[in-house]
């Protein structure tokens, strides 16, 4: 079964924030967040292990509530460069590698 | 640079074929996976590897088949018996463990004439 992400789409002017949600009704060991640019492969952004941790990679975090089964990622001082698809992944078991199952995605548009 | 690569970029297929789509990678990575992107409907997984001559059934497997007898090759094969065949795929590969993160090739188009 899918995660869930909200919102499907968002359009932002360049330097303003946007939080990107990704729900699942599983237990969850991790999530992987994930970029994707028009035609091209998505590129791993990072990953959240089970314990809820807070990630960070220069201006875009994440948030993992293990308990709610719910990550966010949170993208501040938006740049052009920030524009595509934002997918989340999510892992279920906690033993070897288990595969993820994406979300069908976020588009985020940056204008300047 | 290591990396994944799929080939070819394009791919026109006539109704009734079969097609096999290559993906190579010198990543030294165990595991390997294929996924199908469709507009709206992200990535769903066809089939995956975490191992050399294994491989499991992922949520789409229906119509496709693979095969896994080198660390760095995972072909997948669109058979014709697959009702709906045009989509965008993307092999990708991962450490055992894929705590580093999944990494992806560029992608095939196919699609069917």
């Amino acid at each position: 079964q899918q995660p869930v992400q909200s919102p499907q789409a968002v359009i932002l002017r360049e330097g303003e924030d946007a939080v990107i949600n990704c729900s699942s009704s599983k237990a969850l060991y991790s999530v992987h967040w994930y970029r994707q640019k028009h035609g091209e492969a998505p590129v791993f952004l990072m990953i959240l292990l089970k314990g809820g941790e807070q990630k960070g990679h220069e201006k875009i975090s994440a948030s993992f509530n293990e308990k709610k089964q719910q990550s966010s990622l949170y993208l501040t001082a938006s740049q052009l460069s920030y524009s595509g698809t934002y997918f989340c992944g999510t892992e279920k078991a906690n033993f070897g590698n288990e595969k993820l199952t994406f979300g069908t995605g976020t588009r985020l548009t940056i204008i300047p | 640079d290591g990396g994944i690569t799929q080939s070819p970029k394009y791919l026109f297929r006539k109704e009734g074929q079969n097609v096999t789509l290559s993906c190579e990678q010198n990543l030294n990575h165990d595991a390997m996976y294929w996924y199908r992107q469709d507009p709206g409907q992200g990535l769903r997984l066809i089939y995956y590897s975490q191992i050399v001559n294994d491989f499991q059934k992922g949520d789409i497997a229906e119509g496709y088949s693979v095969s896994r007898e080198k660390k760095e090759s995972f072909p997948l094969t669109v058979t014709s018996a697959q009702k709906n065949p045009t989509a965008f795929y993307l092999c990708a590969s991962s450490s055992r463990t894929g705590r580093t993160g999944y990494t992806f090739g560029s992608g095939t188009r196919l699609t069917v004439v």
